[in-house]
């Protein structure tokens, strides 16, 4: 079965960076392209970046965008985010999330159970 | 800021019929893109409950169903359960002059009563 796992999230301060990363399994990786989305507390849901299958593209949403970098590694199945300069606004549940991309828009189809990143003095 | 906008809240009786919109515009919903709608328990992640404006994936109980019309789309619960009480979210693509991205709703805390 499919399975994404979040890990690396924590308490960091203002300005610093942090890496997210998440392990899949139970698909084959290299064929899907691939999501941050994440969640502030209480908030609703916001999409962060998104990443081509074979790594050759990538967009990002303009709140991220010069600060975050998003990255794959298809021969360890893993997905990565790179966050610099960050933010209070930048704390939330971050998810990785598989995506079944087309040509009318994709969708989320699996989601892992998110990582938490705080961002404060 | 989402481009997409739902109401905040909707409630109902065990056995009622409620429906959530989801309201986008020309560069999302009324390009064509597709609508999804996730289902969101407190402090577990999304899960797809609609997807291709009313295509259900499997396990998704025949009480939810999805449509999709011009720059708008909706979401109802018919035979309304307690084990709906949920937020719920719709999901398009956007494309404008200053790029594209995926978009979500504002979100819809559905309260069974």
């Amino acid at each position: 079965q499919v399975q994404l796992v979040e890990s690396g999230g924590g308490v960091v301060q203002p300005g610093r960076s942090l890496r997210l990363s998440c392990a899949a399994s139970g698909f084959t990786f290299s064929n899907y392209d691939m999501d941050w989305v994440r969640q502030a507390p209480g908030k609703g849901l916001e999409w962060v970046a998104v990443i081509l299958y074979d790594g050759s593209n990538n967009y990002y949403a303009d709140s991220v965008k010069g600060r975050f970098t998003i990255s794959r590694d298809n021969s360890k199945n893993t997905l990565y985010l790179q966050m610099n300069s960050l933010r209070a606004e930048d704390t939330a549940v971050y998810y990785c999330a598989k995506n079944l991309a087309s040509n009318r828009g994709g969708y989320f189809d699996y989601w892992g159970q998110g990582t938490l990143v705080t961002v404060s003095s | 800021q989402s481009v997409l906008t739902q109401p905040p809240s909707v409630s109902g009786a065990p056995g009622q019929r409620v429906s959530i919109s989801c309201t986008g515009s020309s560069s999302n919903i009324g390009t064509g893109y597709d609508v999804h709608w996730y289902q969101q328990f407190p402090g577990t992640a999304p899960k797809v409950l609609i997807y291709g404006n009313s295509n259900r994936p499997s396990g998704v109980p025949d009480r939810f169903s999805g449509s999709k019309s011009g720059t708008s789309a909706s979401l109802a619960i018919t035979g309304l359960q307690a084990e709906d009480e949920a937020d719920y979210y719709c999901q398009s693509y956007d494309r404008n002059l200053s790029g594209s991205n995926y978009v979500f709703g504002t979100g819809t805390k559905v309260t069974v009563l």
